[in-house]
């Protein structure tokens, strides 16, 4: 089932503009990812922010989680034509060695990025 | 070095013949898992594997549904007697360590069901 909700559902803006997709989930968790699918195939992941932390960079990325409102957005700044893609949170439960480790992924948001 | 690879890319078959996904992980890693895509239900985690043994099943839809892993390696997903909602990207992730870093997604089998 799905536990992360993405909004919103498609976003399109121009390119150099700044895009905020956000996402929530609805049990605890170890830690949040984001990952980019390109034409509907194999997902790339593009950050990683653990429970304990509040804000993560990486490079035009940068993450938030909000863990009292079980929130976390991604915020891609400057986009360029080829951050086109879906993008999709998904949470991890802690793990305990040999029990659940499974993602359980977000509806995604289909970002457009306007030439 | 080699990223994640399934086989075949795309897969159509008749409803109610049996059809084997495979996975090749990346080289070293343990852990292994299996995720479906569809229009309807998104990114479902089904399996994941640690060494040759399968510590989580319960994403598996239904025991049609069935994957092992042989030399901590190559996994097949098998679906018997496939049904039409048995449509969708079948997409195989590895990662070095169970429960430490990112997953490393393969390209995954679009199978479709006739």
């Amino acid at each position: 089932s799905q536990q992360g909700e993405e909004d919103p559902q498609a976003l399109s803006i121009q390119e150099g503009e700044n895009a905020t997709m956000n996402c929530s989930y609805k049990t605890s968790i170890n830690n949040l990812q984001w990952y980019r699918q390109n034409s509907g195939r194999g997902l790339v992941h593009l950050i990683l922010i653990r429970s304990n932390e509040r804000e993560k960079h990486s490079g035009r990325l940068r993450v938030t989680l909000d863990t009292s409102k079980k929130s976390s957005s991604l915020l891609i700044t400057a986009s360029r034509a080829a951050d086109t893609a879906s993008y999709f949170c998904a949470t991890a439960k802690g793990y305990s060695g040999g029990g659940a480790d499974g993602l359980t992924f977000g509806k995604g948001t289909h970002l457009i990025i306007q030439p | 070095g080699a990223g994640v690879s399934q086989s075949p890319s795309n897969k159509v078959t008749e409803k109610g013949k049996d059809v084997e996904l495979r996975c090749d992980p990346i080289s070293g890693h343990t852990a292994l898992y299996w995720y479906r895509q569809s229009l309807g239900q998104g990114l479902e985690f089904l399996i994941y594997f640690q060494g040759n043994s399968a510590p989580d099943k319960s994403g598996l839809p239904s025991d049609r549904f069935s994957a092992e892993r042989t030399g901590g390696s190559v996994s097949t997903l098998t679906i018997q007697r496939t049904q039409q909602e048995d449509s969708a990207v079948y997409l195989c992730a590895s990662r070095q360590v169970a429960g430490r870093g990112e997953q490393y997604f393969g390209p995954g089998t679009r199978l479709t069901v006739t």
